[in-house]
């Protein structure tokens, strides 16, 4: 069964630029979740979709936006970078289904790595 | 609100002995999971361990146990018998049923370093 998949890996862009990042969940999960990982801030939840719908988002910016395809591949989107989006950006997929916490348990892909310059 | 509390920001350990990493959550809710994930340096999140609000019995998975008491709403993690394979960063994760809108917040991470 395939993991998750994010790309890029890596990427470099410059303050003012966009980015859009993608997710591909496993196979049968139809919620993807967002984090965005630094050294100061820790794990920080963006947004979770689940059948194309926002069911959360966490407190970032306007900037950070998202959005999920029928196939259940996400993708997410910071538009005018700053130095601060500096950050490992993961992706997870799970179960997700409503009433079940158990359903709740993540499977994070290898993550996208942002550096902006 | 939700919140997690991991207050060992690092942890050492000697080869072969049991160690256990603190976790304490705040909810309001009374049906939610609690999680706790391995990350070890090349960056990968590894779930680890689970734990239902509703369960009564601590979660086991091999060499891990959640000592989950939720009263005090701890959740701690004891790995037994500590391999060198297990020096990574830990977190603690939980998902709220009802009032956390479905998302999964982490605590702040505790490395594990473990000493041969």
């Amino acid at each position: 069964k395939a993991g998750v998949t994010q790309t890029p890996r890596y990427l470099i862009k410059t303050r003012g630029q966009q980015v859009t990042l993608s997710c591909s969940p496993i196979s049968g999960h139809r919620s993807v979740s967002w984090y965005q990982q630094t050294p100061g801030q820790g794990l920080q939840f963006l947004f979770e979709y689940f059948s194309e719908t926002q069911r959360n988002k966490g407190n970032f910016p306007g900037r950070f936006s998202g959005r999920q395809f029928s196939n259940s591949r996400s993708e997410m989107n910071v538009s005018t970078l700053e130095l601060g989006d500096s950050a490992l950006y993961l992706c997870a997929s799970s179960l997700g289904l409503a009433g079940d916490p158990n359903t709740g348990e993540l499977f994070f892909g290898e993550g996208s790595r942002l550096t902006v310059l | 609100a939700q919140k997690i509390t991991q207050t060992q920001p690092g942890m050492f350990v000697q080869e072969k002995e049991a160690v256990t990493l603190d976790c304490t959550y705040d909810t309001s809710d009374q049906s939610y999971g609690l999680f706790w994930y391995k990350q070890p340096s090349s960056g990968e999140m590894i779930f680890l361990i689970y734990q239902g609000s509703y369960d009564e019995q601590n979660a086991t998975e091999g060499r891990y146990s959640l000592n989950f008491q939720k009263a005090r709403k701890s959740a701690n993690l004891v790995i037994s018998a500590s391999q060198l394979g297990d020096s990574a960063m830990y977190f603690c994760a939980m998902r709220e049923l009802n009032t956390g809108g479905f998302k999964t917040i982490f605590g702040a991470g505790t490395r594990l370093f473990v000493k041969a």
